[in-house]
C-alpha cells in the first residue's frame, strides 16, 4: 500500500522555537508538497520540490524553508515559530508532470504554537 | 482571487437522499481532482477527469467534467453517513503553468 507518512500527528510549540516537519513518501515519486489548511482559507502551498536538492516557492513561503536531500524526504523547517504559524500541515507527492494534479497527502500534522 | 468555487460550503441531508455539489472556474484545466478528507486526516483522491465531457462513476459517486474543462460536478446517490467529509476539487490551471490550485471545499454532512 502506497503511503506518505508524516513524523508528527501532533506538535505544541513555543513561539520562536525551531520546528522540523519531516515527509517520507514510498512511492518513488518526483514531486513532493506541503501545503497548510486554515478553517475558511483552504488548502495553501508553503513549498514544493520537482526533485532533489530542488525547491520553489508557493503561494505563503514566508517563515518557512525546506530540505530534500534524498528523493522520499521532504522537511519543512519553521526557523523561529510565531502563533500565526499554527494550523494542519498536509505533505503530498505525485509523479511527474503528467499526472501533476494527483497527489497523495500524508495524515496531516498539527502544530499549535504558543 | 479564489480560481476554484465550490459550492455549497456546507450541506447536511438525511441518509438516504441525493446530492450534487459543484466546482467551479473561468479557466482551463488540463485535469481535475476530487478528494474527501475526514476530520483530522489528509485528503484522499477519489478520482480525475481528464476529457471535457467526461463521466466517472465510483459506486454511488458520479463525477463530470465540462465540456470546456473549466467545471465539474460529483453527485451522490443515495447517501450514507460514511459518506459525511469535505470534498474538495483540485486542477491543473493551464493559465498558471499546470499548478495545481485546490477549492475551499464543501463539507458534507449525512444524518442517519
Amino acid at each position: 500500500d502506497v503511503k506518505v507518512t508524516q513524523s508528527s500527528r501532533y506538535l505544541v510549540k513555543r513561539t520562536g522555537e525551531k520546528v522540523f516537519l519531516e515527509c517520507v513518501q514510498d512511492m518513488d515519486h518526483e514531486n513532493m508538497f506541503w501545503y497548510r489548511q486554515d478553517p475558511g482559507l483552504g488548502l495553501r502551498l508553503i513549498y514544493f520540490s520537482y526533485d532533489v536538492k530542488m525547491k520553489e516557492k508557493g503561494d505563503i513561503p514566508e517563515g518557512y524553508s525546506v530540505s530534500r536531500e534524498k528523493k522520499e524526504r521532504f522537511s519543512l523547517i519553521l526557523e523561529s515559530a510565531s502563533t500565526n504559524q499554527t494550523s494542519m500541515y498536509l505533505c503530498a507527492s505525485s509523479r511527474g508532470t503528467r499526472e501533476a494534479g494527483e497527489l497523495f497527502f500524508g495524515e496531516g500534522s498539527r502544530l499549535t504554537v504558543l | 482571487t479564489q480560481l476554484l468555487e465550490q459550492s455549497p460550503q456546507f450541506l447536511s441531508i438525511q441518509e438516504g437522499e441525493n446530492l450534487t455539489v459543484y466546482c467551479n472556474s473561468s479557466s482551463v484545466f488540463s485535469s481535475l481532482q476530487w478528494y474527501r478528507q475526514e476530520p483530522g486526516e489528509g485528503p484522499v483522491l477519489l478520482v480525475t477527469v481528464v476529457t471535457g465531457g467526461e463521466v466517472k462513476k465510483l459506486k454511488r459517486l458520479t463525477f463530470q467534467f465540462g465540456d470546456a474543462r473549466k467545471d465539474s460536478s460529483l453527485h451522490i446517490t443515495a447517501a450514507q453517513p460514511g459518506d459525511t467529509g469535505l470534498y474538495l476539487c483540485a486542477g491543473d490551471d493551464k493559465n498558471r503553468d499546470d499548478k495545481i490550485i485546490f477549492g475551499k471545499g464543501t463539507r458534507l454532512h449525512i444524518l442517519p
